[in-house]
């Protein structure tokens, strides 16, 4: 079935610096990736839905400066955190739905990001 | 706007017990509504899912009944086993691309 490997699966990093986490389709083209961040004790929340090729959407609050989020390519999606803070500590995973006979959603694992 | 409201966890329960988590949603229109598990160092993955009132989900001995008059799909399995042992998420979506998920419920089975 359809898989998506997410990477890291956790990162440490300090203050001020960025992080970049992806996400890859490994046996389908994924026309459409999603970013989710969960809080402890809170819903899994979207963030912003990116297209293969064009700029992503961000959700109503989400800083599109702060979470960059490149969808270069049918396989690849990255988020980056730049200027990384320790209230963007939060577990992140994305999502992606394919193209062609492939509609449905596939989770990757998740990142647990930790800013000290 | 639509929400999704799960039972806080952890649960934790003997081999063989009988499993309710409870899952409750607001939504202005007629969603269709979910359960995801994560096993440990896995993503999420779809378990069972309904579209409409009255439906019933099921897979792997879970199942979960839309009940539109009490806004409610309460995941429930009767004989839980240790490889259960996950986080679960309900869930609703109401249009394309749009996922509101609960904040999910740790189960840890105890054999």
């Amino acid at each position: 079935g359809a898989v998506v490997s997410q990477h890291p699966s956790r990162v440490i990093c300090k203050s001020g610096t960025s992080v970049k986490i992806e996400c890859r389709s490994l046996d389908f083209q994924a026309t459409t990736m999603f970013w989710y961040r969960q809080f402890p004790k809170q819903s899994l929340m979207l963030m912003a839905t990116s297209n293969e090729g064009s700029k992503a959407t961000y959700e109503q609050g989400v800083e599109k400066d702060k979470f960059l989020i490149n969808h270069a390519s049918l396989t690849l999606s990255t988020l980056t955190v730049t200027s990384a803070h320790p209230e963007d500590s939060s577990f992140y995973i994305c999502s992606a739905r394919g193209g062609g006979r492939n509609y449905g959603y596939t989770f990757g694992s998740g990142t647990r990001l930790t800013v000290v | 706007g639509d929400s999704v409201t799960q039972m806080e966890g952890p649960v934790t329960l003997s081999e063989e017990a009988f499993l309710t988590i409870n899952c409750t949603y607001t939504a202005t229109g007629y969603p269709s509504l979910f359960w995801y598990v994560q096993y440990p160092g896995e993503g999420l993955q779809l378990l069972l899912k309904a579209t409409k009132a009255d439906d019933k989900g099921s897979n792997k001995g879970f199942e979960a009944t839309y009940r539109k008059e009490t806004t409610s799909f309460h995941l429930e399995k009767g004989s839980v086993q240790v490889s259960d042992s996950a986080v679960y998420f309900c869930a609703l979506s109401d249009g394309p691309y749009k996922y509101i998920f609960g904040t999910g419920t740790r189960l840890k089975v105890l054999a």
